[in-house]
């Protein structure tokens, strides 16, 4: 089945820096990726959509110079959370679409982000 | 903005014996699905059901969908503890697939 890729599994980071996270769909093409965030004990809240040789298309209350999404492949898109903040400190999860709608979507293992 | 809401918010039962989680939606639909999250882990899909199915089955699970309550249910039957987990049900409503309005989630814990 499809399968979803995603680095770092965790990461800490000083107050102040930037954090890069990869999700790469290993073998199928996803013109599309999904941005999640979620925080402990709760729900996943989608953040953006990442398109493909486009720009990402954000959620309300979702800031986009914080949290930079590029998609310059069909297999790679990347969420960099800059000048990150002890707030951002949460659990980020990509999810690719195969664009078959009849299907589940495929997600990633996840991103444990600590900012201290 | 999270549209579904999933009662109960955690349940707690015996090995072998069924669970039933049940999980409310606002919107139009075009499907829904449900997903299982160990601690700390990624979503692992379950089932999906479309707006125009009612019931479904796969293996253990049955998954029903009432679209004139907007509601779903997720029945586990003979649960194992390996089915400890969280359980989210989401909405797929849009045009593009793939982006998914998750409900708040129900904490499930099988004790052997």
């Amino acid at each position: 089945g499809a399968v979803v890729s995603q680095h770092p599994s965790w990461v800490i980071c000083k107050s102040g820096t930037s954090v890069k996270i990869e999700c790469r769909s290993l073998d199928f093409q996803a013109t599309t990726m999904f941005w999640y965030r979620q925080f402990p004990k709760q729900s996943l809240m989608l953040m953006a959509t990442s398109n493909e040789g486009s720009k990402a298309t954000y959620e309300q209350g979702v800031e986009k110079d914080k949290f930079l999404i590029n998609h310059a492949s069909l297999t790679l898109s990347t969420l960099t959370v800059t000048s990150a903040h002890p707030e951002d400190s949460s659990f980020y999860i990509c999810s690719a679409n195969e664009g078959l709608g009849a299907f589940g979507y495929t997600f990633g293992s996840g991103t444990r982000l600590t900012v201290v | 903005s999270q549209q579904g809401e999933e009662d109960p918010q955690a349940l707690s039962i015996q090995e072998g014996e069924n669970a039933t989680m049940n999980c409310s939606y606002k919107t139009s639909i075009n499907n829904l699905q449900w997903y299982r999250q160990n601690s700390g882990r990624g979503l692992v899909h379950l089932i999906l059901i479309r707006s125009n199915e009612r019931e479904k089955h796969s293996g253990r699970l049955r998954v029903t969908l009432d679209t004139s309550k907007k509601s779903s249910s997720l029945l586990i039957t003979a649960s194992r503890a390996a089915d400890t987990a969280s359980y989210f049900c989401a909405t797929d409503g849009g045009t593009s697939y793939g982006k998914l309005t998750f409900g708040q989630g129900t904490i499930l814990t099988v004790h052997p």
